[in-house]
């Protein structure tokens, strides 16, 4: 059935090193995002992606990249330039349409520093 | 100001209680409205939509709906102690294109 996958579910990232968050959907939106939470935060919008090869820096870009080659996936690097990057990752896409549709969520990675 | 403004609670009700959640917001053209609900080490999950003015309702669920006011709420009757968890407002600004803004979520604690 049709969903959001994001993998792993916990990673930990060394000092200086990248470390990519996967997200892939089967429902066919055009749209994705991704979101970093804290604890006791609310979400924050890093990145997101209208259509195939296009994507947005959102309110907290500065550390992370992004691509999305297909339709279906939207991976996350996490880079050594992100000093804070222990946090929840959630992954989301929406489907076509007027701006009433909603947003779906992945399962989230959980990344710690080592 | 924050841009979706939640209570951050605790909220505590007794089970069977009414639970009432608020949620305020800044752009006056905004046009949809959402509630998630988000247990604690899990991602949001989408429990109700509204966009027009007044209530909704979807079993022990209400959303309501003041434009004028910029305010959404929402109502969870005959409370138990699965619907314990975080519950985040979400609001689609005017302006804000594919952006969905997220308030910091209300935590719900219902006691049996």
């Amino acid at each position: 059935d049709g969903g959001i996958t994001q993998s792993p579910k916990y990673l930990f990232r060394k000092e200086g090193q990248n470390v990519t968050l996967s997200c892939e959907q089967n429902l066919n939106h055009d749209a994705m995002y991704w979101y970093r939470q804290d604890p006791g935060q609310g979400l924050r919008l890093i990145y997101y992606s209208q259509i195939v090869n296009d994507f947005q820096k959102g309110d907290i870009a500065e550390g992370y990249s992004v691509s999305r080659e297909k339709k279906e996936s939207f991976p996350l690097t996490v880079t050594s330039a992100q000093k804070n990057p222990t946090a929840f990752y959630l992954c989301a896409s929406r489907g076509p349409g007027t701006a009433n549709q909603p947003q779906h969520f992945g399962d989230g990675t959980r990344l710690s520093i080592l | 100001q924050k841009e979706v403004e939640q209570n951050s609670g605790p909220l505590s009700v007794p089970e069977g209680a009414i639970a009432s959640l608020n949620c305020t917001y800044s752009d006056r053209g905004s046009q949809s409205f959402f509630w998630y609900r988000q247990y604690s080490g899990k991602s949001p999950e989408l429990i109700m939509s509204i966009y027009s003015n007044g209530d909704k309702e979807d079993g022990r669920f209400t959303a309501q709906l003041n434009k004028a006011s910029q305010y959404v709420s929402l109502l969870i009757r005959d409370s138990q102690p699965s619907d314990s968890a975080t519950y985040l407002c979400a609001v689609r600004p005017y302006t804000g294109g594919f952006k969905t803004i997220f308030g910091a979520g209300t935590r719900l604690f219902v006691k049996a």
